[in-house]
């Protein structure tokens, strides 16, 4: 059964550092991975997908890697902004064709 | 131009009514889901559709019933509501299918339960 694990559960920086957040899952026969951002009262916002042949997407200040064999993927934000603070969620797509969230990282970045 | 839309966004009602949740995405996209979001913000799938033909049913208690009229519609009927069914309702689509889930998934803005 496929798991799907977030760590930090919340984060608080200052704006401008670069900082990570962790995915992790038990299962690495995925098709894909996806990063969300989930802000308060509102629905996901895709971030970045990466597809299982694939080792890392960027977008903007926003990086994400895929270490399938270890069961891990990594988001960096790169100079944080307030504009970032939100929740941000992982999801696995694998053998059981669907989407596996992760509990997410509650992002607040401070002015 | 919303891409995927639900109505209601709030819903307030007794326990023991019957109501529904509607959903619509104008991307042409051939598969639609409904997810649970529930108070610890744990996001699960309940179903998916893909082109009106039902391809996941999570263990969902049966008093839930999806309904999907063409493929850009998938509505979610909710029969006898229990206190325990107060959540956050998503409908989300995409291009993929479930096994070839290559595109992103687009979510609706949710529908906000609450069970009396």
């Amino acid at each position: 059964k496929q798991e799907v694990t977030q760590i930090p559960a919340a984060l608080s920086v200052p704006e401008g550092e670069n900082l990570v957040l962790n995915c992790s899952f038990t299962d690495s026969a995925i098709y894909n991975l996806q990063w969300f951002r989930q802000d308060p009262g509102k629905g996901l916002t895709s971030l970045l997908l990466i597809q299982s042949s694939q080792r890392e997407q960027t977008s903007g200040r926003l990086n994400a890697s895929l270490d399938k064999s270890s069961g891990r993927s990594t988001l960096y934000i790169a100079a944080s902004q307030p504009g970032d603070s939100a929740t941000y969620l992982c999801a696995v797509h694998g053998r059981t064709y669907k989407y596996i969230f992760g509990t997410g990282t509650r992002l607040k970045v401070l002015a | 131009d919303t891409a995927v839309s639900q109505t209601p966004k709030y819903l307030v009602t007794q326990m023991g009514n019957d109501k529904s949740i509607k959903c619509e995405q104008n991307l042409g996209h051939d598969t639609m889901y409904w997810y649970k979001q529930d108070s610890k913000k744990f996001l699960k799938i309940m179903f998916s559709y893909n082109n009106k033909e039902l391809i996941i049913n999570e263990t969902v208690p049966n008093r839930f019933s999806p309904k999907s009229p063409d493929k850009a519609h998938l509505n979610l009927h909710i029969n006898s509501l229990e206190l325990g069914d107060s959540a956050v309702y998503f409908c989300a689509s995409s291009q993929g299918t479930l096994t070839r889930p290559t595109d992103t998934q687009y979510f609706g803005p949710g529908t906000r339960l609450t069970v009396l």
